[in-house]
C-alpha cells in the first residue's frame, strides 16, 4: 500500500543548483498535484496536472518546472534555487471528475533548505 | 489573503472537551475535505463532502457542509490527545484549488 511515495526526503542546495523531486503513485489517479507549505502560510499549489503529458500553473509556479511524462509519476523542477524556495514540499495525487474532487493522498514530504 | 478562513487558529483545550472548527469562505465549491496533519507528515484525509447540507460522522468527529457550499465545520465530541495535530480544509471548483491555513488543535491530557 505505497500511495504516493516522494524522494528525496531531506536536501540541502546551494544557491543556483539545481535538482528535481520525483513523486511516483500507485493508485491510478489522474490528477497529481505539488504544494509547498511554509509556516503561515499553508499549503500553496505550484503545478498540477490533469492527465499524462499535461500539467498547469498553480498559485506559485514562478521558479519551478514540471513533467507528467507517465501517469503514475509527477516530477517538480527547480532551475535554480534561491532561498525563498527554503520549504517542504509535499506531492500528491486525487480521484477526479472534473468538478468533484474526492480528496488527496499526499507523500511524507520533502524537506528543502537552499543556503 | 486566503480564499478558505479557518477558525481559530489555534485551539488548547482539556481531554473530553467538545470543539467546533470553521472553514469559511465567499465563493462556492463542489467538493470541500478534511484533513489532519501531523508534524513531520503529509496531511491524511478524513473526509469529502460534496452536497450543500450534507452531514458526515466518522467516530467522534462531525463534518457538515454548508446549504450553499461556502463554508464547513468540523465538530469533535469528547476530545482525546490523539486528536492533537493540524486541521486543514481544502475545496475546489473545477481545475481551481484552495486550503485554508489550518487550525492547530492540542488536546491535553
Amino acid at each position: 500500500n505505497a500511495g504516493v511515495t516522494q524522494t528525496p526526503k531531506f536536501r540541502v542546495l546551494k544557491t543556483g543548483q539545481s535538482m528535481t523531486l520525483l513523486c511516483a503513485q500507485d493508485m491510478n489517479h489522474e490528477y497529481m498535484y505539488w504544494y509547498r507549505q511554509d509556516p503561515g502560510m499553508g499549503l500553496r499549489l505550484i503545478h498540477y496536472s490533469v492527465g499524462e503529458g499535461t500539467t498547469a500553473k498553480g498559485e506559485v509556479p514562478d521558479g519551478y518546472n514540471v513533467s507528467r511524462l507517465k501517469k503514475q509519476n509527477f516530477l517538480l523542477g527547480l532551475e535554480s534555487a534561491a532561498p525563498s524556495q527554503t520549504s517542504v514540499y509535499f506531492c500528491a495525487s486525487s480521484r477526479s471528475t472534473g468538478s468533484i474532487n474526492y480528496g488527496y493522498t499526499f507523500g511524507s514530504g520533502t524537506r528543502l533548505t537552499v543556503v | 489573503t486566503q480564499l478558505l478562513e479557518q477558525s481559530p487558529q489555534f485551539l488548547s483545550i482539556q481531554e473530553g472537551e467538545n470543539l467546533t472548527v470553521y472553514c469559511n469562505s465567499s465563493s462556492v465549491f463542489s467538493s470541500l475535505q478534511w484533513y489532519r496533519q501531523e508534524p513531520g507528515e503529509g496531511p491524511v484525509l478524513l473526509v469529502t463532502v460534496v452536497t450543500g447540507g450534507e452531514v458526515k460522522k466518522l467516530k467522534r468527529l462531525t463534518f457538515q457542509f454548508g446549504d450553499a457550499r461556502k463554508d464547513s465545520s468540523l465538530h469533535i465530541t469528547a476530545a482525546q490527545p490523539g486528536d492533537t495535530g493540524l486541521y486543514l480544509c481544502a475545496g475546489n471548483n473545477f481545475n481551481k484549488f484552495y486550503f485554508g491555513s489550518g487550525t492547530k488543535l492540542n488536546v491535553k491530557p
